[in-house]
């Protein structure tokens, strides 16, 4: 199994650019994840969805923030405008529904430098 | 107060130390407990699950306190591939929206050293 697939793996911008990050889960998982992960805040969850359906994005820090995941095997996560303080690991994490596990499969990340 | 606290550390210790991490979490209603572990650069790995009974996987034991809402993770026998950083991680009741929704504090940085 390939894993988790986030593209690109580094993304450095100027601000006010958009930004989009891309995730590719474990086939068959049917929960999606997207953390960000700062030295200030730690690892944070921004927003999952379970079976394509958006969950939870009460972690989603403004309207400057949209995820999506139009099918099964693709989510995007979308900056715009993008700011400095949006500077950044993203961490995008599929996880199995099987009862009893929380298990989560991150990918490797994406390196945001927003300048 | 943080949902889930560690000492963020660093610990240095020599190879062949014992060394413990401690964890607390605020919400009393939290369902189930993990240790992760995240190598520099690296994303997060499951290290393994926290059971109430406490658990072992080879060098590695973890122990649960639901009263005092605590979490331990002992490492004997430290070796210089145990250096990282670990976190501790903590769910909500399972069911509806909070399945899933893994708190992690803020980690606690290992370093191993000949």
């Amino acid at each position: 199994d390939a894993g988790v697939i986030q593209s690109p793996r580094h993304e450095v911008t100027e601000m006010g650019q958009e930004v989009t990050l891309r995730c590719k889960p474990i086939s068959g998982h049917d929960y999606l994840f997207w953390y960000r992960q700062t030295m200030m805040r730690g690892l944070e969850l921004l927003i999952y969805f379970n079976n394509n359906v958006p969950i939870d994005d009460s972690g989603m820090p403004e309207d400057r923030f949209s995820a999506k995941m139009p099918n099964a095997s693709f989510s995007t996560l979308k900056i715009q405008p993008s700011e400095p303080r949006d500077s950044a690991v993203y961490f995008c994490a599929s996880s199995p529904r099987l009862a009893g596990t929380d298990t989560q499969y991150f990918g490797p990340g994406t390196r945001l430098t927003v300048l | 107060r943080k949902e889930v606290e560690q000492d963020p550390g660093p610990f240095n210790v020599p190879e062949g130390a014992t060394v413990a991490f401690n964890c607390t979490y605020s919400n009393s209603a939290s369902q189930s407990f993990f240790w992760y572990r995240q190598d520099c650069r690296k994303e997060p790995k499951l290290l393994m699950s926290v059971y109430s009974s406490g658990n072992e996987d080879g060098r590695f034991t973890a122990q649960l306190n639901r009263a005092s809402q605590y979490i331990s993770l002992l490492i004997r026998d430290s070796k210089l591939s145990d250096s990282a950083t670990y976190l501790c991680v903590v769910t909500p009741r399972g069911g509806g929206t909070s399945y899933g929704k893994l708190t992690f504090g803020q980690g606690t940085i290992l370093t191993v050293h000949p």
